[in-house]
């Protein structure tokens, strides 16, 4: 079945470093693939999505590229900022009508000034 | 963007009570609509798929007498946490599917719910 996994956290780095956050994925067909980022008490919310491969969806300086080859969709930033603590969810989707998005298990990051 | 919104955001229940959770999508309607479990620091689980107009469709493992779920229009669905106990403390999420310009899944805030 389709799966996501994602790296282990929690993740820790000083403001202005630069950030991966690797995410992989099983899937038959042709799914879309989406980062999602949850602040401390909050909701989910959608930081970005690729639909195809070699698709690349970006947001708020966070941009990450739809690898069929290597069914990947790592999630990067250049310079991350005290704000951008939170937990970060890779997902994808089947694309069938009606069909739940796929989680993977989260990954925090605590970002320290 | 699209909206979905949870009432309440926050809820306190004694044990062997029952406690119902709506989500709303305030500017779209829904014909779909996904209810999520989160434990502390854990993934989202799907719990069920809610369709409006017809029994919900429950993942292995979730009770259905014990999450009622009810979908009775494209705007609205309910979950019903039917005699709760602590170990349902938990965070839910719903999510709602919009079809059109393509089908896209907004999540609401997400429950809190605690019971003692």
């Amino acid at each position: 079945g389709n799966s996501v996994t994602q790296m282990e956290g929690p993740v820790t780095l000083s403001e202005e470093a630069f950030l991966t956050i690797n995410c992989t994925y099983t899937a038959t067909g042709y799914p879309s693939l989406f980062w999602y980022v949850q602040y401390p008490g909050e909701g989910l919310q959608l930081l970005l999505k690729a639909t195809k491969a070699d698709d690349k969806g970006s947001n708020k300086g966070f941009e990450a590229t739809y690898r069929k080859e290597t069914t990947s969709f790592h999630l990067e930033k250049g310079s991350v900022q005290v704000s951008d603590s939170a937990v970060y969810f890779c997902a994808l989707s089947a694309n069938q009508a009606g069909t739940a998005l796929i989680f993977g298990k989260g990954t925090t990051l605590s970002v320290s000034s | 963007g699209a909206v979905v919104s949870q009432h309440p955001s926050w809820v306190i229940c004694k044990s062997g009570t029952s406690v119902k959770i709506e989500c709303r999508s305030l500017d779209f309607q829904a014909t779909t609509m996904f209810w999520y479990r989160q434990f502390p620091k854990q993934s989202l689980m799907l719990m069920a798929t809610s369709n409006e107009g017809s029994k919900a469709t429950y993942e292995q493992g979730v009770e259905k007498d014990k999450f009622l779920i009810n979908h009775a229009s494209l705007t609205l669905s309910t979950l019903t946490v039917t005699s709760a106990h602590p170990e349902d403390s938990s965070f839910y999420i719903c999510s709602a599917t919009r079809v059109r310009p393509q089908e896209t899944q907004y999540f609401g805030p997400g429950t809190r719910l605690l019971v003692l």
